[in-house]
C-alpha cells in the first residue's frame, strides 16, 4: 500500500525558517518524481514544487522560489521542503504528492502537516 | 502563474448529472492533454479522479466523466449520490516555466 506520511509543520514567526519531511512506503520511491502542494485555510489548492525522480529537474512555483528548497533522499525514501523567509501568506496545509509521470497526475496524497507563520 | 478558472459551486439532487468547468488557456488547458481532476472531503488530502482529461484512476465510479474542448476541461457527475459532496479542483500542467496549475475549486453540494 502507498503511503505518504508528513511531518515537521508548526508554528514559526515570520522570517523563520522551517523544513517539512514526507517519508514514503509502499512504492520504488526513486522511480517517481515528487511534488509539495499547499493549501491555505479555507483556500484552494497551489502547487508549490516538484523534483525528478533522480533530483535532475526540480521547479518552484514563482510564490516560492528562492525562499524554499526542495530536495530528496532516495536511499531514505524521503521527500524534503526546507523553507526559509517564512510568510504570514505561508501558512497552509502543506501535501506531499506522488506524480505519476505515465498518468500526468498526482495520484497518492499524504495527509498533510500544518505550517502556521504568526508572530 | 494565474490559477485555472472554476465555479465557485455547483449543486444538485441525488441522481442528477452536474458539469463543473475549468477554464484555462492556450499555455495550460489547450496545449496539454494533461488536465486531472481531483475530489476533496473536508479535512482530508485530495483524491484522483480523472487524469489525462478523460481516463478514470482504477476504483474510481465511472459516474465521473471528464472532457475537453478548446482551452475548457470538465468533469460531470452522473447520478449524484450524497457522498459526491465535496470540493472539486482541476489540475493543468502548464510547461517547464509554470509547470503545474491548479483551479480556484469548485463546492458541490448535494440537495
Amino acid at each position: 500500500e502507498v503511503q505518504l506520511v508528513e511531518s515537521g509543520g508548526g508554528l514559526v514567526k515570520p522570517g523563520g525558517s522551517l523544513r517539512l519531511s514526507c517519508a514514503a512506503s509502499g512504492f520504488t520511491f526513486s522511480s517517481y518524481s515528487m511534488n509539495w502542494v499547499r493549501q491555505a485555510p479555507g483556500k484552494g489548492l497551489e502547487w508549490v514544487s516538484s523534483i525528478s525522480s533522480s533530483s535532475s529537474y526540480i521547479y518552484y512555483a514563482d510564490s516560492v522560489k528562492g525562499r524554499f528548497t526542495i530536495s530528496r533522499d532516495n536511499a531514505k525514501n524521503s521527500l524534503y521542503l526546507q523553507m526559509n523567509s517564512l510568510r504570514a501568506e505561508d501558512t497552509a496545509v502543506y501535501y506531499c504528492a506522488r506524480d505519476d509521470a505515465s498518468v500526468g497526475a498526482f495520484d497518492y496524497w499524504g495527509q498533510g502537516t500544518l505550517v502556521t507563520v504568526s508572530s | 502563474q494565474s490559477a485555472l478558472t472554476q465555479p465557485a459551486s455547483v449543486s444538485g439532487s441525488p441522481g442528477q448529472s452536474i458539469t463543473i468547468s475549468c477554464t484555462g488557456t492556450s499555455s495550460d488547458v489547450g496545449s496539454y492533454n494533461l488536465v486531472s481532476w481531483y475530489q476533496q472531503h473536508p479535512g482530508k488530502a485530495p483524491k484522483l479522479m480523472i487524469y489525462e482529461g478523460s481516463k478514470r484512476p482504477s476504483g474510481v465510479s465511472n459516474r465521473f466523466s471528464g472532457s475537453k474542448s478548446g482551452n475548457t476541461a470538465s468533469l460531470t457527475i452522473s447520478g449524484l449520490q450524497a457522498e459526491d459532496e465535496a470540493d472539486y479542483y482541476c489540475c493543468s500542467y502548464a510547461g517547464s516555466s509554470t509547470y503545474w496549475v491548479f483551479g480556484g475549486g469548485t463546492k458541490l453540494t448535494v440537495l
